[in-house]
């Protein structure tokens, strides 16, 4: 089966430093995803992109971060400035379609370590 | 807005006997509803989902899961539990409102013992 592939594995990064998280979705299809899972709690929804823009985001997606697909195949969520909040497992993911039973593909997560 | 409730963020069954995790729902709307899997160092797996058609879902690795409206409820279960199936599980639920978020539980660790 695809697959999204997510790079680092593993980021640690001193707190107010950029932080760019790198996503590679399944080649066909046009729905792009970042979750974020902190130790502990629920995984939380943080933005949907399609057509080169957002197409919904959460509250937890404030002006620190953004996302953007600079070549057609990578797929990136920047934080502008780190806090020691933002530690957590970043989860990138892709769906062909659009609908509420449309299947979501995962990669196997950024765990970003702000200290 | 959508929310769900994952009861027991560990559970413990031995090898062979029934695996039960628990997910409630909450919807205004007519849910879908979805069980997902994180084997370790894996990214999240849909192992299963209800759309509205069969109220019981039959889904990969021999796990199902019933969608009991009166109850809010979509429990995942498998009659017998495998090694293998030690991972984390987590319940999702999406409307079907344009391009609405999945909604996740806090998961549930699911450790199987020999």
């Amino acid at each position: 089966e695809p697959e999204v592939t997510q790079t680092p594995s593993h980021q640690v990064t001193q707190m107010g430093q950029e932080v760019i998280l790198r996503c590679v979705p399944i080649s066909n299809h046009l729905y792009f995803y970042w979750y974020r899972q902190i130790l502990g709690q629920k995984v939380e929804f943080l933005v949907s992109f399609y057509n080169n823009e957002i197409s919904e985001k959460s509250e937890i997606f404030d002006d620190q971060f953004s996302v953007e697909r600079p070549d057609g195949s990578n797929f990136t969520l920047k934080i502008r400035s780190t806090k020691l909040e933002d530690s957590a497992m970043y989860f990138c993911a892709s769906s062909e379609r659009v609908g509420g039973n449309e299947k979501l593909f995962f990669g196997s997560g950024t765990q970003l370590s702000v200290l | 807005a959508q929310s769900v409730t994952q009861l027991g963020s560990h559970v413990s069954v031995s090898e062979g006997a029934l695996v039960l995790l628990r997910c409630n729902y909450s919807s205004s709307v007519p849910p879908y509803l979805f069980w997902y899997v994180q084997y370790p160092n894996q990214g999240l797996q849909l192992l299963l989902k209800y759309t509205s058609a069969a109220t019981l879902v039959k889904g990969i690795n021999g796990f199902e899961a019933e969608f009991k409206k009166s109850e809010t409820s979509f429990h995942l279960t498998k009659p017998s539990a495998h090694m293998s199936d030690a991972a984390e599980y987590f319940c999702a639920v999406r409307t079907n409102s344009g391009n609405t978020p999945l909604v996740f539980g806090k998961g549930t660790r699911l450790s199987v013992i020999a």
